[in-house]
């Protein structure tokens, strides 16, 4: 039982270049979350998924999509990089709403030159 | 709109005092209350929450928080800290409409000194 796992830990991107980020969970939970976290401003909801199939925006969607084809994974891209985009994201996922609480994974570094 | 408070961004701490960190909230209803703790180069870790009852709530690794309505307070506590303790601690706000609305504090670091 992993948790919740990303891949990769760290990468550095051009300005204008292209990745996907993969967040995967083995927990069977429904909802996933992508988050970035830059200093002094803590976590920022980008994309979520309340489903296999559905993508909602968060609060700092711009720059980003997200795609939710199976279940148990959660990829977020960028189309084109930008410096502004440099931050370490996090997935999470949980069973849904009511308030319930999270499993983060472990982190990605991304730095855009 | 509902936010969250950390006022204190950086605290340091003798191991074996005791730890208070403070987190104000602002929230239309009853709040969902919680604390996560992030480890150096780790996600982040669920401490404990509030829903509902007792306002005092307990949490792993010693941690309790006590919920104060009329002060829209959720103070952290520990009696006595260790030196593992050391991380940033993040308090976050949200309802019963789901994990997606929550907001987050900007977090408060935790040094531990011997």
């Amino acid at each position: 039982n992993a948790g919740v796992t990303q891949t990769p830990k760290f990468r550095v991107l051009k300005t204008g270049q292209s990745m996907t980020l993969l967040c995967a969970q083995d927990m069977n939970h429904e909802y996933m979350y992508w988050y970035r976290q830059d200093p002094g401003m803590g976590l920022r909801l980008i994309h979520y998924s309340v489903g296999e199939g559905t993508t909602a925006k968060g609060e700092v969607p711009d720059g980003y999509n997200v795609s939710r084809l199976k279940k148990q994974n959660f990829l977020l891209g960028l189309e084109s990089a930008a410096p502004s985009q440099t931050s370490v994201y996090f997935c999470a996922s949980s069973y849904g709403t009511s308030g319930g609480s999270a499993f983060f994974g472990p982190g990605t570094r991304l730095t855009v030159l | 709109a509902q936010s969250v408070t950390q006022p204190d961004i950086h605290i340091t701490v003798s191991e074996g005092a005791s730890l208070e960190l403070r987190c104000n909230y602002s929230y239309g209803a009853t709040p969902y209350l919680f604390w996560y703790v992030q480890s150096p180069g780790q996600g982040l870790q669920l401490l404990l929450k509030y829903f509902s009852g007792d306002t005092l709530v307990q949490g792993i690794k010693g941690f309790e928080a006590e919920f104060k309505r009329s002060q829209s307070s959720f103070n952290l506590r520990k009696p006595s800290v260790h030196w593992s303790d050391a991380a940033e601690y993040f308090c976050a706000v949200g309802g019963d409409t789901g994990f997606q609305k929550l907001v987050f504090g900007t977090g408060t670091r935790l040094l531990v000194s011997p």
